[in-house]
């Protein structure tokens, strides 16, 4: 079975500061990890994703995440955070079901991380 | 705008109604995902359609049902509604069923409030 945890709930930064959203992950299986943000009033869309390639991502508006695997970690990091970053973000991962060869397709997601970002 | 579409955007009904919430992939995306966002509960995966049949099954409760029509558009169909029923529904579209490739686009979400 496959979950993740996202440490912290809130994190607030100032505006040009470094963003580190963290994210722990269980798995069973190899993990494809995904980093979303949920802007207000709106779905979710997606910022990166881990599928087994290079182990440091490069994902949209200079968010970045690096997949440890001697730390089941996969912590999405930004060197300078800007006001329009300030969102909802979620860590998941895809679940395999019972299935250890290939995902069944859906996401099993953390609890999210609301970031605000001060001027 | 991620080309999937969700309606109606909010809905309010009554305990004991009954609701149908409707969702159209993005073009050329055979997969349609449900999940149910809460503030106690989270993001959680409902039921996943592949074209058609019924694919991967979450924590839908059996109030709950949903199906995919031929020309891939989605209905999740929620009955005997309770309060805790009220949250923010998304549906999501992916190209496949599965597999390391499978980007999944979310709708804007539809919420529902039951009173």
């Amino acid at each position: 079975a496959q979950s993740v945890t996202q440490l912290g709930s809130h994190v607030s930064v100032s505006e040009g500061a470094l963003v580190l959203l963290r994210c722990n992950y269980s798995s069973s299986v190899p993990p494809y990890l995904f980093w979303y943000v949920q802007y207000p009033n709106q779905g979710l869309q997606l910022l990166l994703k881990y599928t087994s390639a290079a182990t440091l991502v490069k994902g949209i508006n200079g968010f970045e995440a690096e997949f440890k695997k001697s730390e089941t970690s996969f912590h999405l990091t930004k060197p300078s955070a800007h006001m329009s970053d300030a969102a909802e973000y979620f860590c998941a991962v895809s679940d395999f079901g019972g299935n250890y060869r290939r995902s069944q397709g859906n996401l099993i997601f953390g609890k999210g991380t609301k970031l605000s970002v001060k001027p | 705008d991620s080309g999937v579409t969700q309606t109606p955007k909010h809905l309010i009904t009554a305990t004991g109604q009954r609701v149908t919430l409707r969702c159209s992939p993005r073009s050329g995306d055979l997969s349609v995902y449900w999940y149910q966002q809460s503030l106690d509960q989270g993001l959680q995966f409902l039921i996943q359609y592949y074209n058609g049949e019924e694919r991967a099954k979450g924590n839908i409760l059996e109030r709950f049902s949903a199906q995919q029509f031929p020309d891939l558009h989605s209905e999740l169909n929620l009955s005997s509604l309770e309060l805790g029923d009220s949250a923010l529904y998304f549906c999501a579209s992916s190209v496949g069923g599965g597999g390391v490739y499978n980007e999944q686009f979310f709708g804007p979400g539809t919420r529902l409030t039951v009173l």
